[in-house]
This record gives structure tokens, C-alpha cells and sequence, in this order.
């Protein structure tokens, strides 16, 4: 069972356009949630993270905005650029920090 | 470079063979975490080592063991190997304190059974 369920699967966004990519969980004891980007053939990285206690967190063009009612969250990449075009894990974590990830969006940035 | 290293980067093998993934998680890390990547189920974590004691299983077959050892470099046994478990392995570390937010992801072994 995907305790972590991410949307879409893949996207393609023109360059200068905004990325969505979007989240949701059921488990209320997530109590972190970071995206990770992943470039082919490399390790999944941290890009941004939030707590369940914020409601959005923007780090240069990156923003995550975070409903906790709905229990969803969503990464926003403002004028994407080809340079981003990877793929984009969302997770939460549980006790222990270990974390559940999403499915993952294979984001596509034509220029 | 995450700083965590991960060997080999590369393995074949065959259907009810055993391997062993190695990693080493970054400089002073005490926390090691080993993930299964697959093209359908996405990154499933599989067992936490903290310091040497296991601290948390997740989606971890029984033919599959891990350990931490003193110089907290960490291993991942797989055994009687079966086709669906060729994936990519990853191993990744955390700072200091088992609530630290940050992992850190090694390279990643990409392992082939046939």
C-alpha cells in the first residue's frame, strides 16, 4: 500500500512555465515532508522540506505549499528551466526517520 | 557528491544466487538507511541501522539482511535472489541523532538478477 501518493506521473513544461507536481497521505503521525530531485544514474537528493506546521515554503524558485485539512502538499517550480528536468520524489516521514516516498514525476522542461 | 559511497555500482547475477551491496555513509553519520528502487513501486524503504542497532524495517523481504558495523559502514545481504528483485539499491545516511530531517543519498548499486 503506497502510504505516499504522488501526481502526475510524468509532465513536460515549456521553459519559463510553472511545474506542479502533487501529494497526498493519510497518515496523520507524518511529521516531515521533503521532496527529493533525482538526475539519471545519480542518488535521489534533498530540495526542499516542510513541517506539517506551515502552510507554504519557498526556497528560490521552489515552493512547497502545504494543506494540512486536505493532507496534501505540492512542490511548484516557477519558471522551470531544462536544468530542472528530472525526477521528483515527494515523502513523508514517519518515527525513526524513515521515510515513504512517492511514486516519483519524471519532469520534462522543453526549452 | 553526497559524501556517501556505495559498491558496486554494478552487479549481474543469477536467480538464486546471494550478493552483498556495501555502503559507506558520510563522515560522522551514525544513521544508515538502505531503499529499493524499482520502475513500479518507486523508492521502498527497506531497514534503518542506527549506530549499529537496528532501528527501524520497512518493506524488507526475509531473504534480505542488513548490518552496521563498528567503523558504521553497512551492508545489505539479498539471498536466493529472484528475478523481481533486480533493482536499484540505495543507501543513504543521516547526521547525528536518529531525528535529524536529512538524508543523503549514496550512488546507488544497480543490481540485475537473470
Amino acid at each position: 500500500q503506497q502510504q505516499v501518493k504522488q501526481s502526475p506521473q510524468s509532465l513536460i513544461v515549456q521553459k519559463g512555465g510553472i511545474s506542479i507536481i502533487n501529494c497526498a497521505y493519510e497518515n496523520t503521525a507524518f511529521d516531515y515532508f521533503p521532496w527529493y530531485q533525482q538526475f539519471p544514474g545519480k542518488g535521489p537528493a534533498l530540495l526542499i522540506a516542510i513541517r506539517p506546521d506551515v502552510s507554504e515554503k519557498k526556497e528560490g524558485r521552489f515552493t512547497i505549499s502545504f494543506n494540512k485539512s486536505a493532507k496534501q502538499f505540492s512542490l511548484h517550480i516557477m519558471d522551470s528551466q531544462p536544468g530542472d528536468s528530472a525526477t521528483y520524489f515527494c515523502a513523508a516521514r514517519a518515527g525513526a526517520n524513515n521515510l515513504f516516498f512517492g511514486t516519483g514525476t519524471r519532469l520534462t522542461v522543453i526549452p | 557528491d553526497s559524501g556517501v559511497t556505495q559498491t558496486p555500482k554494478h552487479l549481474i547475477t543469477a536467480t538464486g544466487q546471494r550478493v552483498t551491496l556495501r555502503c559507506s555513509p558520510r563522515s560522522g553519520d551514525l544513521s544508515v538507511y538502505w531503499y529499493q528502487q524499482s520502475l513500479d513501486q518507486g523508492l521502498q524503504f527497506l531497514i534503518q541501522y542506527y549506530n549499529g542497532e537496528e532501528r527501524a524495517k520497512g518493506n524488507i523481504l526475509e531473504r534480505f539482511s542488513a548490518q552496521q558495523f563498528p567503523d558504521l559502514h553497512s551492508e545489505l545481504n539479498l539471498s536466493s535472489l529472484e528475478l523481481g528483485d533486480s533493482a536499484l539499491y540505495f543507501c543513504a545516511s543521516s547526521p547525528i541523532g536518529s531525528s535529524s530531517y536529512e538524508q543523503y543519498f549514496g550512488p546507488g548499486t544497480r543490481l540485475t538478477v537473470t
